[in-house]
């Protein structure tokens, strides 16, 4: 059973520009969720997705954005980058049949 | 909104002995899932135990159980027979047994140190 893998693993970009990070649900999973950490926080929900479409979202302007794909795989875009962006990016997958999560090893993301 | 609190940002613990993590949460619900993750280093959340709102009897997993207080809101982590590798962060975390809920609302941690 393979776990869930996030990609890249770190990530600089400049403010004003845009950002892709993916995520690889784990086996059977056919829910993802998004969540920011920043620096000495706990995370905090940005939006989930099942079967391709958004189904909740946390306190987070349009700029952040995603995808879910047929696989089950997902997306989380950012536009317009700000400082206040930086942070660790987690994906979790789950399944309507429970309610464990997965966690990846999140893509930590700088802002400059 | 549901709010989830850890009032300990630090604990230390001696190799062997056992410690208690606190966390206590405001919901107006009365059917949730309570959790405790483990996030070491490597960054990624690792699940420790899991408690359904529901049940009376409190969630155990090997060295790891909690002490459930639904009417005080209170879920208690203690952690026996300690070891190097339990040290970590540890987060609480709230999540609303509704359909179509699956948000995670977590605290903002508990950095625990174990003392060889």
């Amino acid at each position: 059973e393979t776990g869930v893998t996030q990609s890249p693993t770190h990530l600089i970009k400049t403010r004003g520009q845009q950002v892709t990070l993916r995520c690889s649900s784990q086996s059977g999973h056919n829910t993802v969720s998004w969540y920011q950490q920043a620096l000495g926080q706990g995370p905090q929900f940005i939006f989930q997705y099942y079967r391709e479409e958004e189904n909740g979202r946390g306190n987070f302007p349009p700029r952040f954005s995603g995808l879910q794909f047929p696989n089950y795989s997902s997306e989380l875009n950012v536009n317009a980058l700000e400082l206040d962006d930086s942070a660790l990016y987690l994906c979790a997958s789950s399944s309507t049949a429970n309610y464990g999560y997965t966690f990846g090893s999140g893509t930590r993301l700088t802002v400059v | 909104a549901q709010t989830v609190t850890q009032s300990q940002p630090e604990m230390s613990v001696q190799e062997a002995e056992t410690v208690t993590l606190s966390c206590t949460y405001d919901t107006s619900e009365s059917d949730y899932y309570l959790f405790w993750y483990k996030q070491p280093p490597s960054r990624q959340m690792i699940l420790v135990i899991r408690q359904e709102a529901y049940k009376q009897q409190n969630a155990t997993e090997n060295r790891f159980s909690v002490n459930f207080q639904k009417a005080a809101k209170s879920f208690s982590l203690k952690i026996s027979d300690s070891q190097l590798g339990d040290a970590a962060m540890y987060f609480c975390a709230y999540r609303y047994s509704g359909a179509g809920s699956y948000q995670l609302t977590f605290g903002k941690g508990t950095k625990l140190s174990v003392i060889p």
